[in-house]
């Protein structure tokens, strides 16, 4: 069975702090993605990897930063965490880039940050 | 640019009455098409999805999705609502000459009430 786990359920951060959130897959998939949820604004990809150690900024990257240093693994990294940084963060992952794949999402971190 | 609109915030059913839940999309080609649902606290979890062939897609949990070229439209379609199909829907599309960027819409909140 398909399985992304993401490292916290719920995260409180203070302003200017460096924040990683965590992602982690079990199915060998290629790429990996990092969504925020935000009440009427549905899901607004971040940033997505293909392979290990290449990124691709999606739609909204400013502020964030990412790393894939293991093809399972895939890190959020908010460099100094703001309040309007406070939402839903969802890890996704998916087979291959050249294929109609789904992506399978994780749990989802809801980080606030004061 | 690809884009998806779901025109309803929330759209409101009897248990037991059939369910539609809109989505119309925009995209350069032939689309790829999802639907993805959310319940409370969790991350989304994939239903169904449109590649090609059939326009009617069945998928899990009893929903199934009309595929409509002329109309650019994938409405998510139940016969017989269940209180427990009370989520959060979103419709999802990807254009076949891309990498596996998906664009989400903004989501549906669907409630089935006794």
């Amino acid at each position: 069975d398909v399985k992304v786990t993401q490292s916290s359920r719920y995260l409180v951060k203070r302003t200017g702090e460096k924040v990683f959130l965590e992602c982690v897959q079990d199915m060998d998939h290629e790429n990996m993605f990092w969504y925020r949820q935000d009440p009427g604004l549905g899901l607004r990809l971040i940033y997505f990897s293909y392979d290990v150690k290449m990124k691709e900024k999606g739609d909204i990257p400013e502020g964030y930063s990412v790393s894939r240093e293991k093809k399972e693994r895939f890190s959020l990294i908010l460099e100094s965490a703001s309040t309007n940084q406070t939402s839903m963060y969802l890890c996704a992952s998916s087979l291959g880039s050249d294929r109609v794949e789904t992506q399978y999402f994780g749990p989802g971190t809801r980080l606030l940050v004061l | 640019a690809q884009s998806v609109a779901q025109p309803e915030d929330q759209v409101n059913v009897a248990e037991g009455n059939p369910l539609t839940v809109k989505c119309t999309y925009s995209v350069s080609g032939n689309p790829y098409l999802f639907w993805y649902v959310q319940y409370p606290n969790r991350g989304l979890q994939f239903l169904l999805k449109y590649i090609t062939g059939d326009n009617l897609v069945k998928g899990s949990y009893g929903f199934e999705a009309e595929f409509n070229k002329s109309q650019t439209s994938f409405h998510l379609k139940k016969p017989s609502a269940l209180v427990s199909d009370s989520a959060l829907y979103f419709c999802a599309v990807k254009s076949r000459g891309t990498a596996s960027k998906l664009t989400f819409g903004t989501g549906t909140r669907l409630q089935v009430t006794l």
